[in-house]
């Protein structure tokens, strides 16, 4: 019920291309999907995030797409660049009750080739 | 610029040893949290607090212990008890305990045994 799962676990993309990971949950309750961007010997840092009441959310070259029905969500980078090779990890949670923390995948790690 | 610092970087222990990670924050956050992150395993929580004076226990909390005296600070202890404390330490912040918002991270603390 708490876990989230992510794939692939790495990925190669040539530049130009769409990059696309996938993350889906079992707990009905979540109702905050977000996405973290890591690089090599870095903190995660909050990349793009999404509510269940939207199917698609789209900041620059991220778009995270949700299918509540199918309990999965997903990010695309499109136009994939050098400078976002880095490990990505999806993650989801509720604020409601005492459930009071981030469930993680286990992250997967992009390299764009240039 | 606001953001969290951890100290230092690259920590080794000796056997037996207690060893303390540095996590300050002037971002003026009320939560803070303390991950470990091994290769392959994501992010695993090992305590939060989510105000001054309290903190809770995440999903790994044994042979670490943290303490919540000031807003800005929340510092881990990995106690002798752990006996497999190598790992990349990532301490972060919300503005406040609800996950729905972004959590900023340090750079992290590597730990390895001597």
């Amino acid at each position: 019920q708490q876990q989230v799962k992510q794939s692939p676990q790495s990925l190669i993309v040539q530049k130009g291309g769409i990059s696309i990971i996938n993350c889906a949950y079992e707990n009905t309750a979540f109702d905050y999907f977000p996405w973290y961007q890591q690089f090599p010997g870095k903190g995660p840092a909050l990349l793009i995030a999404i509510r269940p009441d939207v199917s698609e959310k789209k900041e620059g070259r991220f778009t995270i797409s949700f299918n509540k029905s199918a309990k999965q969500f997903s990010l695309h980078i499109m136009d994939s660049q050098p400078g976002d090779s880095a490990t990505y990890f999806c993650a989801a949670s509720t604020y409601a009750g005492n459930n009071r923390k981030l469930i993680w995948g286990l992250g997967t790690s992009l390299a764009v080739n240039p | 610029d606001g953001g969290i610092t951890q100290s230092p970087k690259y920590l080794f222990r000796k056997e037996g040893q207690n060893v303390t990670l540095s996590c300050e924050q002037n971002l003026n956050h009320d939560a803070m949290y303390w991950y470990r992150q091994d290769p392959g395993q994501g992010l695993r929580l090992i305590y939060y607090s989510q105000i001054v004076n309290d903190f809770q226990k995440g999903d790994i909390a044994e042979g670490y212990s943290v303490s919540r005296e000031k807003k800005e600070s929340f510092p881990l202890t990995v106690t002798s008890a752990q006996k497999n404390p190598t790992a990349f330490y990532l301490c972060a912040s919300s503005r406040t305990g609800r996950l729905d918002q972004p959590q900023h991270f340090g750079d992290g603390t590597r730990l390895s045994i001597l």
